[in-house]
């Protein structure tokens, strides 16, 4: 079956260090995405990649970073200056170009003591 | 891209259609209405688009004003899987971001 894959759909971290979040897709999309979700609120943009090799600052991109080295895989590290890293982080991906159909993964939620 | 308002929530009755208002009066002529939903703790699904003719699909229904100011989204038959976020985003043709608000929280009442 076609679709995103996150891991680990949770996750637990200390405060201070670094940690990737994988996210994987099969679609043969060009676009992916990242996204934060904080409690009752929508999503918010942190980077998005229209091609490997590139990528673009979303909304909220300050403390985090993503590497575009395949076309299939998209991983975000949340770094130690993120100063509220603890959300749930949704990644999505579509065909370039056209209509903004997004296909999203599971999620992962990430919780730092 | 221009904004949307939604009301924050609604009840529906299982088995009767579920009708989501979103205003756009400040939509531009080359932006779409897209509509999203978030079941709890799950990613978001696409449901359906429309740029200022009704559109119909599997899951829902979208009817657009004539002035393209204000959509309603259509559940015919609400089940209790229905239960979810609903967003209604603008987004220009080629757009390749969405810009999520807080949406319409729809819970079907058995």
């Amino acid at each position: 079956d076609g679709g995103i894959t996150q891991s680990p759909k949770y996750l637990f971290r200390k405060e201070g260090q670094n940690v990737t979040l994988s996210c994987e897709q099969n679609l043969n999309h060009d676009a992916m995405y990242w996204y934060r979700q904080d409690p009752g609120q929508g999503l918010r943009l942190i980077y998005y990649s229209q091609i490997v090799n590139d990528f673009q600052k979303g909304d909220i991109a300050e403390g985090y970073s993503v590497s575009r080295e395949k076309k299939e895989s998209f991983p975000l590290t949340v770094t130690s200056a993120q100063k509220n890293p603890t959300a749930f982080y949704l990644c999505a991906s579509k065909g370039l170009g056209g209509y903004n159909e997004q296909f999203f993964g599971p999620g992962t939620r990430l919780t730092v003591l | 891209d221009a904004k949307t308002t939604q009301p924050p929530s609604m009840d529906c009755a299982e088995g009767r259609a579920a009708n989501l208002p979103c205003n756009h009066s400040t939509i531009s002529g080359n932006e779409y209405v897209y509509w999203y939903r978030q079941i709890h703790s799950q990613g978001p699904q696409y449901i359906i688009h429309g740029l200022k003719n009704n559109e119909t699909n599997e899951m829902a229904s979208l009817i657009i004003t004539e002035d393209r100011k204000s959509s309603t989204l259509i559940l015919p038959h609400a089940t209790l899987r229905d239960t979810a976020v609903y967003y209604c985003i603008l987004s220009n043709f080629g757009n390749e971001k969405l810009t999520f608000g807080t949406g319409t929280r729809l819970t079907i009442i058995p």
